[in-house]
């Protein structure tokens, strides 16, 4: 299958700093990406949709002045976290969906784990 | 909108045996059913999926049941081995027209004993 990289593959940070996650398709062009958050124990919660050349769009709930989505090319999206706190540590996993006519196969990052002290 | 249920959420198993994870799905314009596992610590893997005009798939140990009708969805995975040890995920979408999201479901953990 298609394969999607995240890095870092964890991050730790003070509180009040800013993280950047990058995500990355390795052998396929995704004009859309994912940005999901995994609790532990829990199931994926999606935060935003990146899309390449325009605004991300995020889901209810989610503050997008605090999770900047940047899809700068057609293999990488970007997600910061801003002024991050405690609350914010979490597992952030990517997806993105192969490309091609009726295409529907969506394939994740290894996630990324971020811990804010 | 979707929402998809997801049963049991854990699975105890003997090495060899069979484990079935079903999901039920509340949207009958979803017309694709992915199923993920999911190691500790690493991102979800997707390893069998099928779509609404498929009634099952199968792929060596694993295979993939939908019933369109009472909009279920059912994975089964025979001769278990440990490390099919995972939590897995079912999830539902519905493509064409404008564009979905991925539901999951709330997970399964699957432990197999040897």
């Amino acid at each position: 299958g298609a394969v999607v990289s995240q890095h870092p593959s964890r991050v730790i940070c003070k509180s009040g700093t800013s993280v950047k996650i990058e995500c990355r398709s390795l052998d396929f062009q995704a004009t859309t990406m994912f940005w999901y958050r995994q609790f532990p124990k829990q199931s994926l919660m999606l935060m935003a949709t990146s899309n390449e050349g325009s605004k991300a769009t995020y889901e209810q709930g989610v503050e997008k002045d605090k999770f900047l989505i940047n899809h700068a090319s057609l293999t990488l999206s970007t997600l910061t976290v801003t002024s991050a706190h405690p609350e914010d540590s979490s597992f952030y996993i990517c997806s993105a969906p192969t490309p091609g006519h009726f295409s529907y196969e969506q394939y994740f990052g290894p996630g990324t784990r971020l811990t804010v002290t | 909108g979707e929402n998809v249920e997801q049963h049991p959420s854990t699975l105890s198993v003997q090495e060899g045996d069979s484990a079935v994870i079903k999901c039920t799905y509340s949207d009958s314009a979803s017309n694709y059913f992915p199923w993920y596992k999911q190691e500790l610590g690493k991102g979800p893997q997707l390893i069998i999926d099928i779509r609404s005009n498929v009634g099952e798939k199968k792929d060596q140990r694993i295979a993939v049941t939908l019933n369109k009708t009472a909009k279920h969805f059912s994975l089964h995975i025979t001769e278990t081995q440990p490390e099919d040890s995972a939590v897995y995920f079912c999830a539902a979408i519905s493509y064409g027209g404008s564009q979905g999201n991925l539901i999951f479901g709330k997970g399964t953990k699957l432990s197999v004993k040897p």
